[in-house]
């Protein structure tokens, strides 16, 4: 069981755009600003698309952005393409006495 | 270029410990502020975040493994280190090493698969 939930799935049409939600407590994601996102294909290594809840590191695409209210996070892909038939990953700085990372569980984004 | 690469078995058998090496070129561990970490993700499942270490040589774990993992840095080696003790099959996954930008494992290695089987 992860710390952070996720969807399981989300998919959506060329063109449209999805979001993917990521809800904590107010021990991580509603504490701190270090929400970030990561995009994982299939035996891949993830990729970081998102740190500091809604900055993209160099040569990410500006479809790819980020929010956060309260406890819960969210990663929105606009104008949806087929090469964003991915795995995506939230995480969150959290502390429960000590200082330390959780990630969510995962969604799969399928592009109809 | 910032580049990461595990080392080490694997194959673990159940009840030992998994050692594993990130060698790390392209930046020091000691540089100011520089976090390195480890996550790891089991076969079909998502991303678990084990622990890292800063530049200080201080560490950080996960609660849930803290009481059988360390993690510890060699900086005449550039190089960090995990063990995980008492291993079982639920520790069979695909280890990454990282560097951490902002709480967030922004550059990572290829990955090692550490299978724990008899």
């Amino acid at each position: 069981q992860s710390a952070l939930t996720q969807p399981a799935s989300v998919s959506g049409s060329p063109g449209q755009s999805i979001t993917i939600s990521c809800t904590g407590t107010g021990n991580d994601i509603g504490a701190y600003k270090y929400v970030s996102w990561y995009q994982q294909y299939p035996g891949r290594v993830p990729k970081l698309i998102i740190y500091e809840v809604n900055n993209r590191p160099s040569g990410v695409s500006n479809r790819f952005s980020g929010s956060k209210s309260g406890n819960t996070a969210s990663l929105t892909i606009s104008g949806l393409q087929a090469e964003d038939e991915a795995d995506y990953y939230c995480s969150s700085h959290a502390k429960r006495g000590t200082d330390h990372l959780v990630f969510g569980g995962g969604t799969k984004v399928t592009v109809l | 270029q910032l580049h990461l690469q595990e080392s080490g078995p694997g194959l673990v058998k159940p009840s030992e410990t998994l050692s594993l090496t990130c060698s790390v070129s392209g930046e020091s561990i000691t540089s100011a502020d520089s976090h390195w970490g480890w996550v790891r993700q089991p076969p079909g499942q998502g991303l678990e975040w084990i622990g890292s270490v800063a530049y200080s040589g201080y560490t950080y774990y996960s609660p849930s493994l803290k009481s059988r993992i360390t993690i510890s840095a060699d900086a005449s080696k550039n190089q960090f280190s995990l063990k995980v003790r008492s291993v079982t099959a639920a520790d069979t996954a695909v280890y990454y090493c990282a560097r951490e930008y902002s709480s967030a494992p922004a550059y990572w290695g290829q990955g090692t698969l550490v299978t724990v089987s008899s």
